[in-house]
C-alpha cells in the first residue's frame, strides 16, 4: 500500500544544518512535496520537486530525491530557531490523481539556542 | 487575495450534535480537499472533489459528508458528532494547471465532549 515515513523529532543547535529525511512507496509519485507548519497554524508549503529531478535548491533549503530508494530529504542550511517547526513529506502518487496527497507523519524540528 | 478561507477557527461540540465546516476558495480552482490531523498520524483524506457536482471518499470518510455546489464553496458536514472525531481540520484546493501544489487553510480545531 501507498506510506510515506518520516522520523517523528530532529534536535539541532542554531546555526547547523538540518537533514530531515522521508521515504514513499509509490514510485507513480510525479511530485513530491515539503510542508511546514507552525504551531497552531496551517501547511506551508516550502518547496516541492519533479520526480525526474535529483536536486532542487531554494536558498537556504535543499531537496534531494533518490528514486531508486524512494528517499527524499530535506536540507535547510544554516538552521534559525524561526525554523522549528513540524515539517510534512508528501507525495501525489500518479495512479491516485494529482490531488490526492498522502502524507507523512511530519518530523518536528527543535532549534536550539 | 484570501487564498483559502476556513471557518469558524475553533469549535466544541457535544456527543452527538450536527455541525458544518466552513471552506472556501477564491483561486477558481477545480480540486478541493479535507483532512484531518491527528497526532503521530500526519494527515489523512476525509472527502475530496474535482469539481461541482462531484464529490468522492478519500481515506477516512466515515461520519462525514461533503458537497460541492459551486466552486468556491467545500463544506464538510459532522452529522452526529462522536469523540473520536476529535482533530484539526484542514481544507486544501489545487488546480490541475501547470501542476500547482495544494493550498491549505489554516484548519479549523474541533473538540468533541
Amino acid at each position: 500500500g501507498e506510506d510515506v515515513e518520516q522520523s517523528l523529532f530532529l534536535s539541532v543547535r542554531e546555526g547547523d544544518s538540518s537533514v530531515i529525511n522521508c521515504t514513499y512507496t509509490d514510485s507513480s509519485s510525479t511530485y513530491l512535496y515539503w510542508y511546514k507548519q507552525e504551531p497552531g497554524a496551517g501547511l506551508q508549503l516550502l518547496t516541492y520537486i519533479f520526480s525526474n529531478m535529483d536536486m532542487k535548491q531554494d536558498q537556504r533549503l535543499t531537496v534531494l530525491l533518490n528514486k531508486k530508494d524512494k528517499h527524499l530529504s530535506l536540507r535547510i542550511a544554516d538552521t534559525q530557531t524561526g525554523d522549528s517547526a513540524i515539517y510534512f513529506c508528501a507525495e501525489s502518487p500518479l495512479t491516485s490523481g494529482t490531488y490526492k496527497y498522502i502524507f507523512g507523519t511530519g518530523t518536528r524540528l527543535k532549534v536550539l539556542a | 487575495n484570501a487564498g483559502v478561507t476556513q471557518t469558524p477557527k475553533f469549535q466544541v461540540l457535544k456527543t452527538g450534535q450536527s455541525m458544518t465546516l466552513q471552506c472556501a476558495q477564491d483561486m477558481n480552482h477545480e480540486y478541493m480537499s479535507w483532512y484531518r490531523q491527528d497526532p503521530g498520524m500526519g494527515l489523512r483524506l476525509i472527502h475530496y472533489s474535482v469539481g461541482a457536482g462531484i464529490t468522492d471518499q478519500g481515506e477516512v470518510p466515515n461520519g462525514y459528508n461533503v458537497s460541492r455546489s459551486t466552486t468556491e464553496d467545500f463544506p464538510l458536514r459532522l452529522l452526529s458528532a462522536a469523540p473520536s472525531q476529535t482533530s484539526v481540520y484542514f481544507c486544501a484546493s489545487s488546480t490541475d494547471r501547470d501542476n500547482q501544489p495544494q493550498h491549505f487553510g489554516d484548519g479549523t480545531r474541533l473538540s468533541i465532549l
